[in-house]
């Protein structure tokens, strides 16, 4: 059983560039949510994907959007890369129907780099 | 109000437990996690706890819970150096869609 993937796991970019990031749900989740982990600091949330709507959002601006496919694979799009763009990108799958105990699981994250 | 705090580090010998501490603010949190981060890679889940609960034990984990004084800890027996790694504990939101509020996490090193 395949858990949750991220691509790539490594990204480059300058200021000003746009990036897009990758994430497939473990088998069987329905639900695809993205965080934000800076260096030496806890993951933050940046929104969920539900049906293929975003559901939820956390303090980010704008230039944070997102996508969720019928397959339920989710994509992550930042414009604009600011230096403080760079993190480690999280996604996490989960399954809705489960109800308030709903375990997000986390795949290995996309560390960007903004230079 | 969303925050939750961790005590920035930890060292212990190897074979000692290891108690990891958070506090938490909101009290409709419904459930508490706690997860593992080892360099470079994602996290771990590790265990969780209902918020109806005070105590969980699941092998060499104890996860105690205080909802009065809203203070989670972790407990590992007989640490290991494999259990080296950041521990985060994270509170979840569940207005209808659950998110998660992570601490700052706790960096736990085991010497030999």
């Amino acid at each position: 059983d395949a858990g949750v993937t991220q691509s790539p796991t490594h990204l480059i970019k300058t200021r000003g560039q746009q990036v897009t990031l990758r994430c497939s749900p473990k088998s069987g989740h329905d639900t695809v949510s993205w965080y934000q982990q800076a260096l030496g600091q806890g993951p933050q949330f940046i929104f969920q994907y539900y049906e293929e709507e975003e559901r939820q959002r956390g303090n980010f601006p704008d230039r944070f959007s997102g996508h969720q496919f019928p397959n339920y694979s989710s994509e992550l799009n930042v414009n604009a890369l600011l230096l403080g763009d760079s993190a480690l990108y999280l996604c996490a799958s989960s399954w809705k129907k489960s109800g308030a105990q709903e375990t997000q699981y986390f795949g290995p994250g996309t560390r960007l780099l903004v230079l | 109000g969303e925050d939750v705090e961790q005590s920035l580090f930890l060292s212990v010998r190897e074979g000692d437990s290891s108690v990891i501490n958070c506090t938490y603010t909101d009290s409709s949190s419904t459930y508490l996690y706690w997860y593992k981060q080892e360099p470079g890679a994602g996290l771990q889940l590790l265990t969780y706890i209902f918020s109806n609960m005070d105590m969980k034990q699941d092998q060499r984990l104890t996860v105690l819970l205080n909802k009065k004084d809203k203070h989670l800890s972790l407990r590992i027996a007989d640490t290991q150096t494999g259990d080296s790694a950041i521990y985060f504990c994270a509170e979840s939101m569940n207005t209808g869609f659950q998110k998660l509020v992570f601490g700052t996490g706790t960096r736990l090193l085991v010497s030999p």
